[in-house]
């Protein structure tokens, strides 16, 4: 099955600097890439995705990165701000779209910390 | 986005008792439910995918006995957890999905005491 690394576990950022979360995947057949927020006792958010036919997305001040060859994804906060603290986890899914998809696989998690 | 609820938010039962928690989704039809368990500082873990209609498909190590799930309808899961331990302790938190995103309930903290 998929497996999903993530680094680093944990990350710690001046406010205003950029932050950067390195996820890979192991299924090539993997195209769908969704980064989740969590912050502390609530539900995962989606912030941003990325399909495989795709190699860079941007939302405001975040993007996300795939490389498909290497089987890996990043995140990228710019300017972070104090109220991006959180958990952020990626996941992998492949089959999306086609009414057989298979389940969501999880990173590990980066715990990021903005600190004025 | 759709949005899914779960129900209760939190509870706090005596080891030996059953738990049942909802996940309905309220503007959608949800042909596939997920249930995952989260301990601090984990990430999600899978536990099963519930199909309505027919018999959840539980992940490796989750025991289907203890953690029954029920998807009676396309826009309502059940989990209960059967004879409940302190180690069951854990944030649950159930996911719906459309053909092209999956939308997470608020998850439920169930404290075992």
């Amino acid at each position: 099955g998929e497996n999903v690394e993530q680094h680093p576990s944990t990350l710690s950022v001046q406010e205003g600097d950029s932050a950067v979360i390195k996820c890979t995947y192991s299924d090539s057949a993997s195209n769908y890439f969704p980064w989740y927020k969590q912050e502390l006792g609530k539900r995962p958010q989606l912030i941003i995705d990325i399909r495989s036919n795709v190699g860079e997305k941007k939302d405001q001040r975040i993007a996300v990165t795939l490389n498909k060859t290497a089987k890996h994804f990043s995140l990228h906060i710019t300017e972070t701000q104090p109220e991006d603290s959180a958990v952020y986890f990626c996941a992998a899914q492949k089959g999306l779209n086609t009414g057989t998809a298979s389940k969501l696989t999880f990173g590990t998690g980066t715990r990021l910390q903005v600190t004025l | 986005g759709a949005v899914v609820s779960q129900h209760p938010s939190w509870v706090i039962c005596k080891s030996g008792t059953s738990v049942k928690i909802e996940c309905r989704s309220l503007d959608f039809q949800a042909t596939t439910m997920f249930w995952y368990r989260q301990f601090p500082k984990q990430s999600l873990m899978l536990m099963a995918t519930s199909n309505e209609g027919s018999k959840a498909t539980y992940e490796q190590g989750v025991e289907k006995d203890k953690f029954l799930i029920n998807h009676a309808s396309l826009t309502l899961s059940t989990l209960t957890v059967t004879s409940a331990h302190p180690e069951d302790s854990s944030f649950y938190i159930c996911s719906a999905r459309t053909i092209n995103e999956q939308f997470f309930g608020p998850g439920t903290r169930l404290t075992v005491l």
